[in-house]
């Protein structure tokens, strides 16, 4: 069991329709992450939670809006998606938001947009 | 923009051989490197997170050394058995909290 849960696994969704992504940490962690794989691209840092503030950016479009009501969950809703958003969805955290942290990852959602 | 690189992009190794790959980073302002191992259908999964210049590292048969000065990161596989077949990726912190992944190397272990 990986202790980083990411719900649903496969969504499929059309560009008009608005959908989210859940991720739930059952690690006591502090810090939370959702990352983007494109294809043959690397993992690509989106947003960074601390402590249920969100302390990092990395200019995601606002298509994509994170919400972390508290420090087990991390939500990435998704609106008015492009063709080019389907990719792989990661979640991750870590004991706290520091760079020698090791972070725990969830399987992710692979994401199709019609 | 910070770049992390890895080499090489993929190898096949037979069962047995011992294999090595790299990981290039900036040499500035460094604070921390990661190496996950990442097999298909899972999660990436935390190797090591190295801190000093010089540090090595030892998990069973894989370790990894690094060198903060020069900018570089070698993980060693020692008698690559088909378990081992995964993607390997290195990640790069500074102290400016910038956080940055390499593409990561594919490794397949031929039985």
């Amino acid at each position: 069991e990986t202790g980083v849960t990411q719900t649903p696994r496969h969504l499929v969704m059309g560009m008009t329709n608005k959908k989210s992504l859940k991720c739930e940490q059952h690690l006591g962690h502090n810090a939370m992450y959702w990352y983007k794989q494109s294809a043959k691209k690397p993992l690509e840092l989106m947003f960074v939670y601390s402590l249920e503030e969100r302390v990092e950016n990395n200019s995601v479009p606002s298509r994509f809006s994170p919400e972390c009501p508290n420090s087990s969950h991390l939500f990435l809703h998704l609106h008015t998606l492009q063709p080019e958003d389907s990719a792989l969805y990661l979640c991750a955290s870590s004991q706290e938001r520091q760079g020698d942290q090791p972070q725990h990852f969830g399987d992710g959602t692979r994401l199709s947009i019609l | 923009i910070l770049n992390v690189e890895q080499s090489p992009q993929s190898l096949h190794v037979q069962e047995g051989d011992s294999t090595n790959f790299t990981c290039s980073f900036p040499s500035s302002n460094f604070y921390a490197l990661h190496w996950y191992r990442w097999e298909t259908a899972k999660s990436p999964e935390a190797l090591f997170v190295m801190t000093l210049n010089g540090d090595e590292k030892k998990k069973g048969r894989i370790s990894a050394t690094l060198n903060t000065k020069e900018g570089y990161s070698y993980l060693y596989i020692k008698g690559s058995q088909p378990e081992d077949s995964a993607t390997y990726l290195c990640a790069f912190s500074d102290y400016g909290q910038n956080f940055v992944f390499g593409p990561g190397t594919r490794l397949s272990v031929l039985p």
